[in-house]
């Protein structure tokens, strides 16, 4: 099966600072048909998960543009680049390219 | 509008059958390019995916838990269905339905979400 390792597990951000997320997948999620099956979704407190990143790095309908994803292979990053009130939160990356395996989580407060 | 919403018991006791039902509405489960899954949530922990059905009635389930699960629909009634056997304490959580959903350009995992029920397991 394939593991989902975040980092850090949790980060207090300032509003309008930046903040970071890496999620390390155990096998390479590249698919033979270029694509890459690595999700992101944010997880508001006594909500359900919503869907922010597809593919790595396309947003997905509705999301702020201050969200950006990166990465290759197996390292991936979720970046956001001011933090809003709003962004706190459980956050999520996914494996899709066998079965789907969510990582721990990383709990995003505002300081 | 997209809807999909779990149901079944708060509480069930050690080595009970579980079964939830999603029902979904605003899209149909024989469309090409759907399928739904169930995933779950202990309390206070992170999301595990369990069991997935396409749209072609094909399934997929988590390699940990395969041999308790069963998913199925009844597409006349809009309801995706999954029944786990012998449940334990460890199995409480909230269970989600969520939809996967294709087109010509990308998939999209979990672009929609039940609200969640909460499964007890005691005794």
């Amino acid at each position: 099966d394939i593991v989902m390792t975040q980092t850090p597990l949790s980060l207090s951000v300032t509003p309008g600072q930046p903040a970071s997320i890496s999620c390390k997948s155990s096998q390479s999620l590249l698919h033979t048909n270029g694509k890459t099956f690595l999700y992101w979704y944010l997880q508001k407190a006594g909500q359900s998960p919503q869907l922010l990143m597809y593919e790595v790095s396309s947003r997905f309908s509705g999301v702020p543009d201050r969200f950006s994803g990166s990465g290759s292979g197996t390292d991936f990053t979720l970046k956001i680049s001011r933090v809003e009130a709003e962004d706190v939160g459980v956050y999520y990356c996914m494996q899709g390219i066998h079965l789907h395996t969510f990582g721990q989580g990383t709990k995003l407060e505002i300081k | 509008q997209v809807t999909l919403r779990e149901s079944g018991p708060v509480l069930v006791k050690p080595t009970d059958t579980l079964t939830l039902t999603c029902t979904v509405s605003g899209f149909s489960l024989n469309y090409a390019k759907v399928g739904v899954s169930w995933i779950r949530q202990p309390p206070g922990k992170a999301l595990e995916w369990l069991a997935h059905i396409f749209s072609n009635d094909e399934k997929v389930y988590s390699t940990s838990l395969e041999r308790r699960l069963t998913i199925s629909r009844d597409t006349s009634k809009s309801q995706v269905v999954l029944t786990m056997t012998n449940m334990d304490p460890v199995d409480t959580a909230t269970y989600f339905c969520a939809r996967l959903y294709c087109n010509h350009v990308a998939c999209y995992p979990f672009d929609y979400w039940g609200q969640g029920t909460l499964v007890t397991v005691s005794s």
